[in-house]
């Protein structure tokens, strides 16, 4: 069974400024994927980033990206010039790929850390 | 795309009774999610539908709890003889089956509580 940890219940950040949020996983496969999904107070959970286990190119959409360190089971999420619109609860999780990279969403999720954007 | 849509957005119901959610996922969708998530905790994985075949049930799914989707296209879950345990939010999701990974798009949840 694999287990996601997020070991940074809360952070706070200005606006305009850069944050890093942590992210550990184990597992034993050796293909998979990774997610961030965001929670913000109205409670939809929106995907913010994804990252395939066998490219060793980190993701990046626009303002977010991702250091994906596969030996270290680590993947935390950048965001740079942070936004008040960024607050929310932003959540770690792991889909594990079948063979061929056909997946099912099974999702495995960390705990969540709480991102405060102050002005 | 109108999304995936849940009702009720919330429930509050006594212990004992029975309660039903609804999802409705995003149409050409073939593949719909249940999860439950607690206060201040990730989602966890229920179950999950390939068109109308329930293909996993976590071991959370007790027999208390039932999830159909007939036809394939909207789905509910039951619980019945509620139990204050059971409070939670109930999240819906769906996903169109590709290569390379699935992407999940998630409803806005419907939160039970059980008094």
């Amino acid at each position: 069974a694999q287990t996601v940890t997020q070991s940074q219940p809360e952070m706070s950040v200005q606006e305009a400024e850069t944050v890093t949020l942590s992210c550990t996983y184990d597992t034993s496969e050796s293909n998979y994927y990774l997610f961030w999904y965001k929670q913000p107070p109205s409670r939809q959970m929106i995907l913010v980033i994804r990252q395939e286990a066998y490219k060793q190119q980190n993701a990046t959409e626009n303002r977010f990206s991702v250091n994906f360190q596969k030996a270290a089971k680590s993947f935390s999420l950048k965001i740079s010039d942070s936004q008040l619109g960024d607050t929310a609860m932003y959540f770690c999780a792991f889909m594990n790929a079948n063979a061929g990279g056909t997946s099912y969403g099974k999702l495995t999720f960390g705990q969540g850390t709480i991102l405060t954007v102050h002005p | 795309d109108t999304g995936v849509s849940q009702n009720p957005r919330h429930k509050i119901t006594k212990r004992g009774q029975n309660v039903t959610f609804r999802c409705d996922p995003i149409s050409e969708h073939n593949r719909l999610y249940w999860y439950r998530q607690t206060l201040g905790q990730g989602p966890e994985f229920l179950t999950y539908f390939q068109n109308e075949a329930q293909l996993e049930k976590s071991r959370l799914l007790s027999d208390r709890f039932s999830a159909e989707r007939p036809k394939g296209s909207f789905s509910t879950l039951e619980i019945q003889r509620t139990e204050q345990g059971d409070s939670a939010m109930y999240l819906c999701a769906s996903s169109l089956t590709v290569l390379g990974g699935e992407k999940l798009f998630f409803g806005s949840g419907t939160q039970l509580s059980v008094l």
